[in-house]
């Protein structure tokens, strides 16, 4: 089975903060996702990674930034928490594209910002 | 237009009942298709993936048409269980990139 291994279930942080999100995939994938989900409007991406040291704008990264220094962690960065970034984050990976490979999901961050 | 879209219900309907779920999707060039089912305050979780010729577990039953880029989720004999959200998902315009629609509600009730 896959394992997606958030590091926090619940965090809770001051506005200006800088604040480190991090996830560990057990399954050699190369591909890794941050998203966030609020009510009514759904996952939107925030970014994604194919490789080591690569990254991709998603839907939303403005005010995020990301590192992914080895193949099984993607860490996700807010610079400066703000409290419009209060949200549930979730973390996936996947294996290479082509074929039906789906996404597997980390349990999730409840982040607050104060 | 967004990429993958659903109706948001809420669906609710009683136990035993059989409940159906459209989703339409509208790159032409994809290629994966999946459910997902996701439960209140949970992170998604894969049910089934959709194959071209349609496919079944249980008393779920997955269909694809190609023609009219839209996808269904059939639910047979629903339990109180299967209340959950219900994630339709394609592959985007990059292959390694899946898309996400917001989710359909279903409530089964006793």
């Amino acid at each position: 089975d896959v394992k997606v291994t958030q590091s926090s279930r619940y965090l809770v942080k001051r506005t200006g903060e800088k604040v480190f999100l991090e996830c560990v995939q057990d399954m050699d994938h190369e591909n890794m996702f941050w998203y966030r989900q609020d009510p009514g409007l759904g996952l939107r991406l925030i970014y994604f990674s194919y490789d080591v040291k690569m990254k991709e704008k998603g839907d939303i990264p403005e005010g995020y930034s990301v590192s992914r220094e080895k193949k099984e962690r993607f860490s996700l960065i807010l610079e400066s928490a703000s409290t419009n970034q209060t949200s549930m984050y979730l973390c996936a990976s996947r294996p290479p594209s082509g074929g039906d490979q789906p996404q597997h999901f980390g349990d999730g961050t409840r982040l607050s910002i104060l | 237009r967004k990429e993958v879209e659903q109706d948001p219900g809420p669906f609710n309907v009683p136990e035993g009942a059989t409940v159906a779920f459209n989703c339409t999707y509208s790159n032409s060039a994809s290629q994966s298709f999946f459910w997902y089912r996701q439960d209140c305050r949970k992170e998604p979780k894969l049910l089934m993936s959709v194959y071209s010729s349609g496919n079944e577990d249980g008393r779920f039953t997955a269909q694809l048409n190609r023609a009219s880029q839209y996808i269904s989720l059939l639910i047979r004999d629903s339990k109180l269980s299967d209340s959950a959200t219900y994630l339709c998902v394609v592959n985007g315009p990059y292959g390694n990139k899946l898309v996400f629609g917001a989710g359909t509600i279903l409530r089964v009730k006793s």
